[in-house]
């Protein structure tokens, strides 16, 4: 089945921790994208990218990196630098001459 | 910029009441909107979009939702809700700048629909 997978479902890491949010599809899609959901504030766009080897900063992108090394994976480091991690993580994708985008079911990360 | 603004964080209604969920949109380009759904701890669905056309657009579970140019708003709408419908709606528009081509969303409006 196409899709995209995200991975663990569940993630608790200790303050000042680094931790990496998988994040893979196998839709030949071009473009992926990381969101971060909090309660209240819908869903703010952290990094995306367009194509391999290229990605853009969203309007969260401090205390979070990315690559794009391979056309299916878009893995999410959240860096200790990042002051308040705690939220739900969502992968999307887009192809690419597609509008809409097809997201994968998240990630919780609890930082304790 | 683009960016988009739901009116209700919040809509209590009782099963079989009509509904509608309010969305504003700001965008100085060609409009792509969407309504996305959510369920509790998972992703996001598409329910239904707005690319050209008829400005009636209808997902396959009896939601509608109307773009209004004029009034810059996409109000999804559903005659007669269900309990399987409480959920978290989501409403989007695409946002293209820079050569790069991104969603908006705005903050979401949880449906309770109660017995």
């Amino acid at each position: 089945d196409g899709g995209i997978t995200q991975s663990p479902k569940y993630l608790f890491r200790k303050e000042g921790q680094n931790v990496t949010l998988s994040c893979e599809q196998n839709l030949n899609h071009d473009a992926m994208y990381w969101y971060r959901q909090d309660p209240g504030q819908g869903l703010r766009l952290i990094y995306y990218s367009q194509i391999v080897n290229d990605f853009q900063k969203g309007d969260i992108a401090e205390g979070y990196s990315v690559s794009r090394e391979k056309k299916e994976s878009f893995p999410l480091t959240v860096t200790s630098a990042q002051k308040n991690p705690t939220a739900f993580y969502l992968c999307a994708s887009r192809p690419g001459t597609g509008l809409e985008a097809f997201f994968g079911q998240g990630t919780r990360l609890t930082v304790v | 910029a683009q960016s988009v603004t739901q009116l209700d964080s919040q809509v209590p209604v009782f099963e079989e009441a009509p509904v509608e969920l309010r969305c504003n949109y700001s965008s100085s380009v060609s409009v792509y909107l969407f309504w996305y759904v959510q369920y509790p701890n998972q992703g996001l669905q598409l329910l239904l979009k707005y690319l050209s056309g008829s400005t009636l657009v209808e997902s396959i579970n009896g939601f509608e939702a109307e773009f209004n140019k004029s009034q810059t708003s996409f109000h999804l709408r559903k005659p007669s809700v269900h309990i399987s419908d409480t959920a978290e709606y989501f409403c989007a528009v695409r946002a293209f700048s820079g050569g790069y081509n991104k969603l908006i969303f705005g903050a979401g409006t949880r449906l309770a629909v109660h017995p």
